[in-house]
């Protein structure tokens, strides 16, 4: 199998506020993970990639400074929003890739993330 | 011209038909194809990935993919109602990160599969 949990499924914060989303890879390990954002009736967006140990690699337009990530380990990867505002409200939804020859991604289910 | 383009639908098929969905692609340097189905308020889960010119088969789902024309494509046959989603193609492109692919996704096609 190749399944990607994320926690939290959803939360609420106030406007200021930092939230942190934890993606983990249950039952592989991942050398490289995704994280995206999907706002209503809208496709995906690719935020960053980031490989186990180094620095993640944003996609033009995504502050680097808002939106930290971390890839501590081969099975964890966590995307903190840092002074959150109502405009950051989406759908934020981490992939991770099984291996580099077929190039699959498997998603988690996503945290929505309501800023007040 | 968007890296990849797919009608965003709302594309509408009887119970039973065989539903058709396209997708092209602009980067012929791109090796490798997916579609992956969305349902309303979830994250996308992969239904086929193919690589080769030619179909590709998976129970009722078919791939196909053309390189030559860039596009790819996916058959439901028999479709269901439990078919009624939206469907991402997604291709893979080179990042930053020596070695690593990304995939870019098309806007999705909103598919309804009528009883």
């Amino acid at each position: 199998g190749a399944v990607v949990s994320q926690h939290p499924s959803w939360v609420i914060c106030k406007s200021g506020t930092s939230v942190k989303i934890e993606c983990r890879s249950l039952d592989f390990q991942a050398t490289t993970m995704f994280w995206y954002r999907q706002f209503p009736k809208q496709s995906l967006m690719l935020m960053a990639t980031s490989n186990e140990g180094s620095k993640a690699t944003y996609e033009q337009g995504v502050e680097k400074d808002k939106f930290l990530i971390n890839h501590a380990s081969l099975t964890l990867s966590t995307l903190t929003v840092t002074s959150a505002h109502p405009e950051d409200s989406s759908f934020y939804i981490c992939s991770a890739r099984k291996d580099r020859v077929q190039e699959t991604q498997y998603f988690g289910p996503g945290t929505r993330l309501l800023v007040l | 011209q968007k890296e990849v383009e797919q009608n965003s639908g709302p594309l509408s098929v009887p119970e039973g038909a065989i539903a058709s969905l396209n997708c092209t692609y602009s980067d012929r340097g791109s090796q490798s194809f997916f579609w992956y189905r969305q349902y309303s308020g979830k994250s996308p889960e992969l239904i086929m990935f193919i690589y080769s010119n030619g179909d590709k088969e998976d129970g009722r789902f078919t791939a196909q993919l053309n390189k030559a024309s860039q596009y790819v494509s996916l058959l439901i046959r028999d479709s269901q109602p439990s078919d009624s989603a939206t469907y991402l193609c997604a291709v893979n492109a080179p990042t930053l990160i020596q070695g690593a692919q990304k995939l870019v996704f098309g806007q999705g096609t909103r598919l309804t599969i009528n009883p």
